[in-house]
């Protein structure tokens, strides 16, 4: 089955940098966008950006530009989230989500976001704490 | 950015009611618009993608409907599995936005 394996909690100190991972199986990697979304603690739901599978383009929130940075490597099927300069708003639950739209040759029509977040990681919690 | 905002941001009901949450965006999105579910300690789940089409796997008594700016989503009959906290999100453009959340409670 379709499936978003995270890597595990990290505790870091303002100023550092976090990389979190998230895994893919059960499907095509290159056929679908993966996106990142955030969750500081009792507070709602907030989209960090994208990366396409196919060609690793990117489309990230402004508000974070300059601190973070995506990746995937397609050999292993994993998409990977770096976030800088960590400051202790950034504490928050880190998930990865699969875009439902079949990208082909990188584009999804209507668009990407169009049909959704289908398929989710388990979350991997980042606590930034002096 | 596009603002969307979430009424009510909590409502209390019974298995058996019939639940109705609103959704309005701060400019047209057509129909670029999804519905999450989202218990405690767990990843949000799709449940309605483009305004009103049901997500595979979600029972009909979830739909949505609406377009342009204001949107619903409803649960025809709730269940004890439906206790959960409710996001809408845009898709129109960048950055995607999410409402606020609904908290359903008994």
């Amino acid at each position: 089955q379709v499936q978003m394996v995270q890597s595990g909690a990290e505790v870091k100190k303002p100023g550092a940098s976090v990389k979190v991972s998230c895994k893919a199986s059960g499907y095509t990697f290159t056929n679908f966008h993966i996106n990142w979304v955030r969750q500081a603690p009792g507070q709602g739901l907030e989209w960090m950006g994208w990366i396409s599978g196919y060609n690793g383009h990117t489309n990230c929130a402004q508000k974070l530009q300059g601190r973070v940075t995506m990746t995937t490597d397609r050999s292993t099927h994993t998409a990977y989230m770096e976030l800088r300069s960590l400051r202790s708003d950034d504490t928050a639950v880190y998930y990865c989500a699969r875009d439902a739209g079949l990208a082909l040759f990188g584009v999804v029509v209507p668009g990407v976001g169009y049909y959704g977040m289908d398929v989710w990681g388990q979350g991997t919690t980042v606590t930034v704490s002096s | 950015d596009i603002q969307m905002t979430q009424s009510p941001s909590s409502l209390s009901a019974s298995v058996g009611d019939r639940v109705t949450i609103t959704c309005r965006a701060s400019q047209s999105i057509t129909t670029y618009l999804n519905w999450f579910q989202q218990k405690p300690g767990r990843a949000p789940n799709l449940l309605i993608y483009a305004a009103s089409s049901l997500q595979g796997g979600v029972p009909s008594r979830f739909s949505g409907s609406g377009s342009g700016t204001d949107f619903t989503l409803t649960i025809s009959s709730l269940q004890p599995e439906d206790f959960a906290t409710y996001y809408c999100q845009q898709s129109y453009s960048t950055p995607l936005t999410f409402g606020g959340g609904t908290k359903v409670e008994i």
